[in-house]
């Protein structure tokens, strides 16, 4: 089992639409939650941090369930320029190998 | 601040050949780290650092090489290129949890 596993997507999905993601990790050590976004060809830049009670940012919102090792992320009224591939990443205290990357959940945001 | 900087941008080599990926950072971050990002597959630990002096290997560290001499810098050495090292590079620095990652380096092995 991956060590931090999305959903596959593609999610293609029409403007204003709300759109949820889901990651899951296996590590119950983890101490630290992140959403990355990655535009194509550039690099993965933070997103948000997940906090235990949840946290909303604009039309982002994250949760996060320690009981299930569940983060999800909910994008409401999609943009054009929501479209991006979605990185989960996990912290752990593990002496170095700290982060752990999900694979990405890629969203296209249609006209 | 210029945050993370990557050089070069792109990179074409013939097999067997070495070449350095250079990156640097002004943020005086401890913890820095090389990741290499293919098709279809998530971001995967090249060597990371957690200070100068002191480095260690991630996940996939066969064929390259890292040194930390300084807080600032973060080098990442192909010894002996090979096609399966065609990819693309980030280097990031880390502070509290977060990454800052830089452009990325596309390199081609032929």
């Amino acid at each position: 089992r991956k060590e931090v596993e999305q959903d596959p997507g593609p999610f293609n999905v029409p403007e204003g639409a709300t759109v949820a993601f889901n990651c899951t990790y296996s590590n119950s050590a983890s101490q630290s939650f992140f959403w990355y976004r990655q535009d194509c060809r550039k690099e993965p830049k933070l997103l948000m941090s997940v906090y235990s009670s949840g946290n909303e940012d604009g039309r982002f919102t994250a949760q996060l369930n320690r009981a299930s090792q569940y983060i999800s992320l909910l994008i409401r009224d999609s943009k054009l320029s929501d479209s991006a591939t979605y990185l989960c990443v996990v912290w752990a205290d593990n002496y170095g190998q700290n982060f752990v990357f999900g694979p990405g959940t890629r969203l296209s945001v249609l006209p | 601040n210029a945050g993370v900087t990557q050089t070069p941008k792109f990179q074409v080599l013939k097999t067997g050949q070495s070449m350095t990926l250079q990156c640097a950072q002004d943020m005086n971050h401890e913890y820095m780290s090389w990741y290499r990002q293919d098709p279809g597959m998530g971001l995967r630990l090249i060597h990371y650092s957690v200070g100068a002096g002191i480095t260690d290997q991630g996940e996939v560290p066969n064929g390259y090489n890292v040194s930390r001499s300084t807080t600032e810098d973060f080098p990442l050495r192909l010894l002996s290129a090979a096609p399966s090292q065609t990819s693309v590079y980030f280097c990031a620095s880390s502070y509290s949890g977060v990454q800052f990652f830089g452009p990325g380096t596309r390199l081609t092995v032929l």
